[in-house]
């Protein structure tokens, strides 16, 4: 058990529509970050937030963004879904960043 | 750019066997090597991570060897279980840069009983 709670666990949507995803991380850990795991490959880094701003962001556009709040939860938004979003989206999170990232067990997005 | 290549792509090995599943890194300024196993439906989950001052780490039936010349890592899973049936992600980061992990394609792990 991670700690690294994640909402919800599978999702449908239509291309051009918005979506949020929820990630509850454990008290403590200051470092969130979100990535994108595509069928059959490895996680691809989006971005990664501490105490409430990014600071760290992989090849993704604009319509990728994120939120993270004062009691460890955090968001992930993407607007104008396209058909290669579909994938499952995991969150990480860990309290100092000598410490292994913790994942959850991931939201699974498809766009139809 | 695919900075972690990982091989082989899918392995099957016997019960008690040894699995053995490579990478390679591009980036020298890479720093923390951990590998991770993953089953369907979850989320990755650390197995075992090493640092580049040494060059071998052990923890219980896994094992990491690390080349800094080569700049390979590998890891080495002993007596080989059918739970230890998973896909294994070998993956690299740069701690003072925010520890942002570089993952590889992953290895599809089978043990047969």
């Amino acid at each position: 058990e991670t700690g690294v709670t994640q909402s919800p666990t599978h999702l449908i949507k239509t291309r051009g529509q918005q979506v949020t995803l929820r990630c509850s991380s454990q008290s403590g850990h200051n470092t969130v970050s979100w990535y994108q795991q595509a069928l059959g490959q490895g996680p691809q880094f989006i971005f990664q937030y501490y105490r409430e701003e990014e600071n760290g962001r992989g090849n993704f556009p604009p319509r990728f963004s994120g939120l993270q709040f004062p009691n460890y939860s955090s968001e992930l938004n993407v607007n104008a879904l396209e058909l290669d979003d579909s994938a499952l989206y995991l969150c990480a999170s860990r309290r100092t960043p000598r410490e292994a990232q913790h994942f959850g067990d991931g939201t699974r997005l498809s766009i139809l | 750019q695919q900075q972690v290549k990982q091989s082989p792509q899918s392995l099957i090995v016997q019960k008690g066997g040894i699995s053995i599943i490579n990478c390679a890194y591009e980036n020298t300024a890479f720093d923390y090597f951990p590998w991770y196993q993953q089953f369907p439906g979850k989320g990755p989950a650390l197995l075992i991570a090493i640092r580049p001052d040494v060059s071998e780490k052990k923890e219980g039936r896994f094992t990491i060897s690390f080349n800094k010349s080569a700049k390979q890592f590998s890891l080495h899973i002993m007596d080989s279980q059918p739970g230890d049936s998973a896909t294994y992600f070998c993956a690299a980061s740069i701690e003072t840069s925010g520890s942002r992990l570089t993952f590889g394609e992953g290895t599809q792990l089978t043990v047969n009983p």
